[in-house]
């Protein structure tokens, strides 16, 4: 039972490039979270998916978009990055009570 | 619009000296109060929740409790190894979306 998973871990992309963050759990949970940290301002939520087929905005969505593949994977995506989305990506799953997180993907925008 | 402040932003300890980590949230319909523990370079570690003011969780040296504005966690004789970064964070209203606040970096020393 891997949990949380999510690729790649670190990643360098030059202004205007385009990537995509993948990530999966295998719990089985129909809520899943993208997620970004950024020092003294806490982890904002990006998009969320409540469920397969259906995905809505958190606090800051502008600049990437989000696929729910399947009840177990949810991938993010930056069309043209920019220096300011260097950041900590972090996804997360939610059972009924509690939200368990991804080990992280370190992306740096030059 | 729901808000967690925590404090202190950082604090040092001496290892077996106690102390208190504090979470002031503002939530419309609290429906769970989460800690989570976050080691440097990796994602949060979920800790405990609470649903109602009075109640107390413990797991090894910390415990957690809530009122109707705040919730604390308290460390007893911690160790070096209780070092780490501890984010607090609060759901209300519909859905499994939670609000963090920043966290309190603890450090703990010899």
């Amino acid at each position: 039972n891997a949990g949380v998973t999510q690729t790649p871990k670190f990643q360098v992309l030059k202004t205007g490039q385009s990537m995509t963050l993948q990530c999966a759990q295998d719990m089985n949970h129909n809520s899943m979270y993208w997620y970004r940290q950024d020092p003294g301002m806490g982890l904002r939520l990006i998009y969320y998916s409540a469920s397969e087929g259906t995905t809505d905005k958190g606090e800051v969505p502008n600049g990437y978009n989000v696929s729910r593949l399947n009840k177990r994977e949810f991938s993010l995506r930056l069309e043209s990055a920019a220096p300011s989305q260097t950041s900590v990506y972090f996804c997360a799953s939610n059972n009924q009570e509690t939200q368990y997180f991804g080990p992280g993907t370190r992306l740096l925008v030059l | 619009e729901d808000q967690v402040t925590q404090s202190p932003e950082a604090l040092r300890l001496q290892e077996g000296e106690s102390s208190s980590l504090n979470c002031s949230y503002t939530v419309s319909g609290l429906r769970g109060l989460f800690w989570y523990r976050q080691d440097p370079g990796k994602g949060p570690e979920f800790l405990f929740t609470l649903y109602s003011a009075g109640e107390e969780k413990e797991k090894e040296r910390l415990k957690a409790t809530l009122t109707k504005k705040e919730s604390f966690l308290h460390i007893t004789a911690p160790k070096p190894e209780d070092s780490a970064t501890y984010l607090c964070a609060s759901k209300g209203g519909g859905g499994n979306k939670l609000t963090f606040g920043t966290g309190t970096q603890l450090k703990v020393e010899l």
